[in-house]
């Protein structure tokens, strides 16, 4: 099945700093891909939606400066935290939707982000 | 009224046991269903989209009933590698995450 990564897998910084998070679909091309939080036994929580070559869709009560988009690729969309606080703690997954793939989503294996 | 339902269990079953899980979504716009599954700290696995005709994959069964809205999922003779989250999938205009129902196997 279709392929999709994340990098890094887990990241720990201190408060204030920025994280980039990177998803990539391996083979296949992403026209849509997508952001999404898990806190500990809890859902997936949609955070954006993002299409290459256009700005991000961001789901209500996501803040769009905090939490940087950039699909700058059919198989590159990147997540940035930017002044992360202890409150962003959480696993951040991405999922890609290919062309031709119907409406099926591949996940990324999810980066477990840590602020300190 | 959340717009995907299930039950969150755990449901605690024997091994060799059969398990369904219902869920409910609330837009009837909507068109793409899917069951997936989740190993603790790990991402979401498509198991199974689901048919309005209903699918059938080895031991598990989904089905899609439009009129009440729900979709469901049915595991024959569990194993205890089944022990995980299913999440329900819904897709209209995005795509919605049931909150998942756990379900553990005991031997």
């Amino acid at each position: 099945g279709a392929v999709v990564s994340q990098h890094p897998s887990r990241v720990i910084c201190k408060s204030g700093t920025s994280v980039k998070i990177e998803c990539r679909s391996l083979d296949f091309q992403a026209t849509t891909m997508f952001w999404y939080r898990q806190f500990p036994k809890q859902s997936l929580m949609l955070m954006a939606t993002s299409n290459e070559g256009s700005k991000a869709t961001y789901e209500q009560g996501v803040e769009k400066d905090k939490f940087l988009i950039n699909h700058a690729s059919l198989t590159l969309s990147t997540l940035t935290v930017t002044s992360a606080h202890p409150e962003d703690s959480s696993f951040y997954i991405c999922s890609a939707r290919g062309i031709g793939l119907s409406d099926t989503q591949y996940f990324g294996p999810g980066t477990r982000l840590t602020v300190l | 009224r959340k717009e995907v339902e299930q039950d969150p269990g755990p449901f605690n079953v024997p091994e060799g046991a059969t398990v369904a899980f219902n869920c409910t979504y609330s837009n009837s716009a909507s068109q793409s269903f899917f069951w997936y599954r989740q190993d603790c700290r790990k991402e979401p696995k498509l198991l199974m989209s689901v048919y309005s005709s209903g699918n059938e994959d080895g031991r598990f069964t989904a089905q899609l009933n439009r009129a009440s809205q729900y979709i469901s999922l049915l595991i024959r003779d569990s194993k205890l590698s089944d022990s995980a989250t299913y999440l329900c999938v819904v897709w209209a205009s995005k795509i919605i995450f049931g909150s998942g129902t756990r379900l553990s196997i005991r031997p």
